[in-house]
């Protein structure tokens, strides 16, 4: 059974300060990765997918890297802001279905 | 330019009432899942629709059940609400179900309330 797993589960950090976020899964056989933004009592936004064979992605201020060998990704959030304030959550896609971590909720403070 | 809708956002209902939860799209997506989210824990996957075959999760209640009557929608009907199901429900759909580029987009969510 795949086991995804978000470390730390909170973060607070000043305005300006770069983020990173960790993820880690147990089984590397997986589609690809993606991280979503949920903001308090919402849905799921997709911020970035990592397919199976690459190693990163980026969109503006955000990079995700994936090793999927040691089944670790990280999340780099450049220069944050308090519009980066939000819960933070990595996902697998692997054996058809996705299957999530718990999340890090990040405080960015103005 | 909502492209996955679901209604309520809110619903309380009362232990032991049955509920459906509703779950409209507008991408023409084939793939349509549900998924429980209770506070500070991680979305679980409940079952998911590909076109009409339904896929169950092993570990799914037999008190939770699905309909799809169309591509567009998708119901959650809990038949015998407990205060354990208490939670976020969020629906996703997909349209390239297993592929390397597979995303999912979701809904806003309906937040239950049992009472």
């Amino acid at each position: 059974k795949q086991e995804v797993t978000q470390i730390p589960a909170a973060l607070s950090v000043p305005e300006g300060e770069n983020l990173v976020l960790n993820c880690s899964f147990t089984d590397s056989a997986i589609y690809n990765l993606q991280w979503f933004r949920q903001d308090p009592g919402k849905g799921l936004t997709s911020l970035l997918l990592i397919q199976s064979s690459q190693r990163e992605q980026t969109s503006g201020r955000l990079n995700a890297s994936l090793d999927k060998s040691s089944g670790r990704s990280t999340l780099y959030i450049a220069a944050s802001q308090p519009g980066d304030s939000a819960t933070y959550l990595c996902a697998v896609f692997h054996d058809y279905k996705l299957s999530f971590g718990a999340g890090t909720t990040v405080t960015v403070r103005a | 330019d909502a492209m996955v809708i679901q209604n309520p956002r809110y619903q309380v209902t009362q232990f032991g009432k049955p509920v459906t939860l509703s779950c409209s799209q507008t991408l023409n997506h084939n793939v349509m899942y549900w998924y429980q989210q209770k506070s500070s824990q991680a979305p679980k996957l409940l079952f998911h629709y590909y076109d009409k075959d339904f896929n169950n999760e092993a570990d799914t209640p037999d008190n939770f059940q699905s309909r799809r009557p169309n591509t567009s929608f998708c119901f959650l009907d809990i038949r015998s609400p407990g205060l354990g199901d208490a939670a976020m429900y969020l629906c996703a759909t997909s349209s390239n179900f297993g592929q390397l580029t597979d995303t999912q987009y979701f809904g806003p969510g309906t937040r239950l309330t049992v009472l």
